[in-house]
């Protein structure tokens, strides 16, 4: 079955570090660029990083840029988020998306996200 | 990395047509043409619907489409379902590897 699945949420204190994880499944992992997009609780839709298919080509929304670091490990199927000096503002769920065709910026598979809380 | 501009909502009866604009700069939509609709329901992840401004993936129903004029974007649903009821956000290439999404338009069928 195609999928990715998403784990490592949960609640954190402001200035804490969470590490996301989203292990895919189903198809070739290592021809696919990668996002992950976020959602405050009753909020749209924001991207927040993406990273080509060998690792080498990352970006960042400015929101989250120096504090949040992209990763993936091809060999393990798995595309990572670390978190680090985390705010209120951070608050959403956290999705993974495929990237249908490098390049195109269109997310034809998601995850069914993991919820973050940054709180005291 | 400003967000595009979308309707907060749009409503429509069983049968009719409804559009749906998303409006960006010259640096986004009207630059590049790699806009993207998707449909979200509450508590779901979101569900392409269109891709590269007029291209529908596998599955997407036909009456689904998407157009552009110099810096906007807009979704045309046409023979309203109830099961069209939604959030819908459109998203756009913003160069240097970015992308923007728009505010998202909820979408209610009386």
């Amino acid at each position: 079955e195609v999928q990715l699945v998403e784990s490592g949420g949960g609640l954190v204190q402001p200035g804490g570090s969470l590490r996301l994880s989203c292990v895919v499944s189903g198809f070739n992992f290592r021809s696919y660029w990668m996002h992950w997009v976020r959602q405050a609780p009753g909020k749209g839709l924001v991207w927040v990083s993406h990273i080509n298919t060998d690792g080498r080509t990352i970006t960042y929304a400015d929101s989250v840029k120096g504090r949040f670091t992209i990763s993936r490990d091809n060999a393990k199927n798995t595309l990572y988020l670390q978190m680090n000096s985390l705010r209120a503002e951070d608050t959403a769920m956290y999705f993974c998306a495929r990237d249908a065709v490098q390049g195109i910026y269109a997310f034809d598979l998601w995850g069914q996200g993991t919820m973050v809380t940054v709180s005291s | 990395q400003s967000a595009l501009t979308q309707p907060a909502s749009v409503s429509g009866s069983p049968g009719q047509s409804i559009t749906i604009s998303c409006t960006g700069t010259s640096n986004d939509i009207g630059y590049y043409n790699l806009v993207s609709w998707y449909q979200q329901d509450p508590g779901k992840a979101p569900k392409l619907i269109i891709y590269e401004g007029n291209k529908r993936p596998s599955g997407i129903s036909n009456r689904f489409s998407g157009s552009k004029s110099g810096n906007t974007a807009s979704l045309t649903i046409s023979g309203l379902q109830a099961e069209d009821e939604a959030d819908y956000y459109c998203t756009s290439y913003a160069g240097r590897s970015t992308l923007v999404f728009g505010g998202g338009t909820k979408l209610t069928v009386l």
